[in-house]
């Protein structure tokens, strides 16, 4: 089983949308969760972080953790044909250097 | 403000052939260094990470290694390509202590084995 647990998609939605993307994890040690947004033939780049329960929002982004359930979830808003990218999952341990990424969703808004 | 830079951008190279890839950090001081493979639909795949100068880890046998000969420098390296090798490679930094040790990638290389 692997650690974390990321459906690659692809995901097409039309413009205005509410997207939901979701990663499931077995490490119940993990703490600090992450969502990093990757443009094609691009580097990933953070886009939001959450430690340990509850949500988090930053825009049109909601960040959601449930540790009992061992699942999170990034949900957009309103989206944008500038959303299309491709969408990890990513955790870590207190302290701990290595950070475990999903596999990545493949997210198409349509115009 | 910090900047990350990996070169060259794409490079093909026939199987058996030497590799060196270098990625450099500006803008910060000893920071932790990755090296990341991602291929198409697996995600990113871990393979070597540094805490300081001539400090390196490995997190998967293979055919590739590391270095670090100055302190914002990392250099990935095989002394033999393998077709498996191809793939795109990302270089990142993140800072040195606890707390959310959040990763900046650079813009990375796709290394195409033939």
């Amino acid at each position: 089983q692997k650690e974390v647990e990321q459906d690659p998609g692809p995901l097409s939605v039309p413009e205005g949308a509410i997207v939901s993307l979701n990663c499931t994890y077995s490490n119940s040690a993990f703490q600090y969760f992450m969502w990093y947004r990757q443009y094609s033939r691009k580097g990933p780049e953070l886009l939001m972080y959450t430690y340990s329960s509850g949500n988090k929002e930053d825009g049109r982004f909601t960040a959601q953790v449930d540790k009992s359930s061992k699942y999170i979830s990034l949900f957009i808003r309103d989206s944008q044909p500038s959303d299309s990218a491709t969408y990890l999952c990513a955790m870590i341990v207190t302290g701990g250097f290595k950070t475990i990424f999903g596999a990545g969703t493949r997210l198409f808004v349509k115009a | 403000s910090q900047t990350i830079h990996q070169w060259p951008a794409t490079l093909v190279q026939p199987v058996g052939s030497p590799l060196s890839l270098e990625c450099t950090v500006e803008g910060t001081s000893n920071p932790n260094l990755y090296w990341y493979r991602q291929a198409a639909g697996r995600g990113l795949q871990l393979l070597f990470y540094s805490v300081g100068i001539g400090q390196i880890s490995s997190e998967v046998p293979q055919n590739l290694s590391a270095s670090r000969p100055q302190d914002r420098q990392f250099i990935l390296s095989s002394k033999k390509l393998l077709l498996s090798d191809s793939g795109f490679y990302l270089c990142a930094w993140s800072l040195t202590g606890t707390g959310v040790t959040e990763q900046y990638f650079g813009p990375g290389t796709r290394l195409t084995v033939t």
